[in-house]
């Protein structure tokens, strides 16, 4: 049974950096790909990013190119997200999520069979 | 990006009564749509995927249908289990992009 187990809540100032991690096991995690999803609150699924971790490649959401860093760390199974220059609209919980087709590793485009507990991100000013 | 809709934004259901759920995209997405189960505190947990397909462990009594831009989700003998807000998710064309959740309550 596959688990993806994430770090802790976290606040931040605005303008600064926030890193959370997600923990897989029971997968076969150098042939997964992995996403971030946030959702603010009452809000709706938002996708930001994701990476190949056997390739170590990553993808972003265009609205988040440039202040999201996405990367796996093979030795450990773990999957990590950097957002940086916070402002208050990043308030959310932060998903992370495997994606559900294993021939369709593409960061992206697919669904999303194992989720994270979600870790709560809040920025204060 | 293909934006996702979904109608309506909430169903008020008697439990025992039947729900329909819809989902509709800007543009096609063949039959790359997954449906989500979100309760409150909780992570989405995936219910369907390729329009119609039940995850292992979803019950029977959730199906999903359609194709190109228009879907449903019918849940039949809602249980109260069920009351939950259920999103769609289109994976045909990057970025993949969610509906804004029908959140389905007691009536």
């Amino acid at each position: 049974q596959v688990q993806l187990v994430q770090s802790g809540a976290e606040v931040k100032k605005h303008g600064s950096s926030v890193k959370v991690s997600c923990k897989a096991s029971g997968g076969t995690f150098n042939s997964d790909t992995f996403s971030w999803v946030r959702q603010a609150p009452g809000q709706g699924l938002e996708w930001i990013g994701g990476i190949i971790v056997m390739f170590g490649m990553a993808n972003y959401a265009p609205n988040f190119r440039g202040r999201l860093i996405v990367t796996a760390d093979r030795s450990t199974n773990m999957v990590y997200m950097e957002l940086s220059s916070l402002r208050s609209d990043d308030t959310a919980v932060y998903y992370c999520a495997r994606n559900g087709d294993p021939t369709m590793a593409v960061v992206g485009a697919n669904y999303f069979d194992y989720w994270g507990q979600g870790t709560p991100v809040t920025i204060s000013s | 990006e293909i934006v996702m809709t979904q109608s309506p934004a909430t169903l008020s259901v008697s439990p025992g009564e039947r729900a329909t759920l819809f989902c509709r995209a800007s543009l096609s997405v063949n039959s790359n749509l997954a449906w989500y189960q979100q309760k409150p505190g909780q992570a989405p947990r995936l219910l369907i995927y390729d329009t119609s397909s039940r995850v292992s462990g979803t019950p029977a009594r959730f199906s999903g249908s359609g194709s190109g831009a228009e879907f449903t989700l019918t849940i039949t003998s809602l249980q109260s289990e069920d009351f939950a807000t259920y999103y769609c998710q289109q994976y045909n064309k990057w970025p993949l992009t969610f509906g804004p959740g029908t959140k389905v309550d007691t009536k």
